[in-house]
């Protein structure tokens, strides 16, 4: 079974821009959570999608957005980039989206802004 | 919403002798604490996961206990080897939906 995809790998935008990532779950998944992962901040929850629908959103503006597609896959935006978009943003798949299951990352997306 | 303190932040040990890493949550009613291995570059990889109706649980060398009363669970590796250095990283649920609030790491050193 295939692993959860992202795309693309790497990414270099500059401020003022937008940016779309991809993430394919596992076959089967219907729950995608999205991640900001930076040095200094850790590992931050960005969103989470099940069936289409936003679930759970963390404390990020509204320039971070997201969908999802009725195949599972989904996408994330950031509009009006700024120099502290620069991160790897992961996302993560399970099976029911219940909060007692295992979560599988994908390679991530390193966005840089210049 | 949920809050995962983890510690320390680093570790370093002799290769053969065992490492533990604690964290501690805020929100009593989760039930779900997975543990994520990040090596250098590449994905968290989920190495080991503990649910809130048992106490301990077992994978080779890599253990998880739970303690719910005191809010807190760690994380054992013994006979520690060169390939477990990394960054690891606990987790509980948000709360509700799916999505997991993160500790900060520990990095993980091995020495020879």
């Amino acid at each position: 079974k295939a692993g959860v995809t992202q795309t693309p790998r790497y990414l270099i935008k500059t401020r003022g821009q937008q940016v779309t990532l991809s993430c394919s779950p596992i076959s089967g998944h219907r729950s995608v959570s999205w991640y900001q992962q930076t040095p200094g901040q850790g590992l931050q929850f960005l969103f989470e999608y099940f069936s289409e629908t936003q679930r759970n959103k963390g404390n990020f503006p509204g320039r971070f957005s997201g969908r999802q597609f009725s195949n599972s896959r989904s996408e994330m935006n950031v509009s009006t980039l700024e120099l502290g978009d620069s991160a790897l943003y992961l996302c993560a798949s399970s099976l029911e989206g219940n909060s007692n299951q295992p979560q599988h990352f994908g390679d991530g997306t390193r966005l840089s802004i210049l | 919403g949920e809050n995962v303190e983890q510690h320390p932040s680093t570790l370093s040990v002799q290769e053969g002798d065992s490492a533990v890493i604690k964290c501690t949550y805020s929100d009593s009613a989760s039930n779900y604490f997975p543990w994520y291995k990040q090596e250098l570059g590449k994905r968290p990889q989920l190495i080991i996961d503990i649910r809130s109706n048992v106490g301990e649980k077992k994978d080779q060398r890599i253990a998880v206990t739970l303690n719910k009363t005191a809010k807190h669970f760690s994380l054992h590796i013994t006979e520690t080897q060169p390939e477990d250095s990394a960054v690891y990283f606990c987790a509980a649920p948000r709360g509700g939906a799916d999505g997991l609030t993160f500790g900060k790491g520990t990095h993980l050193i091995i020495q020879p």
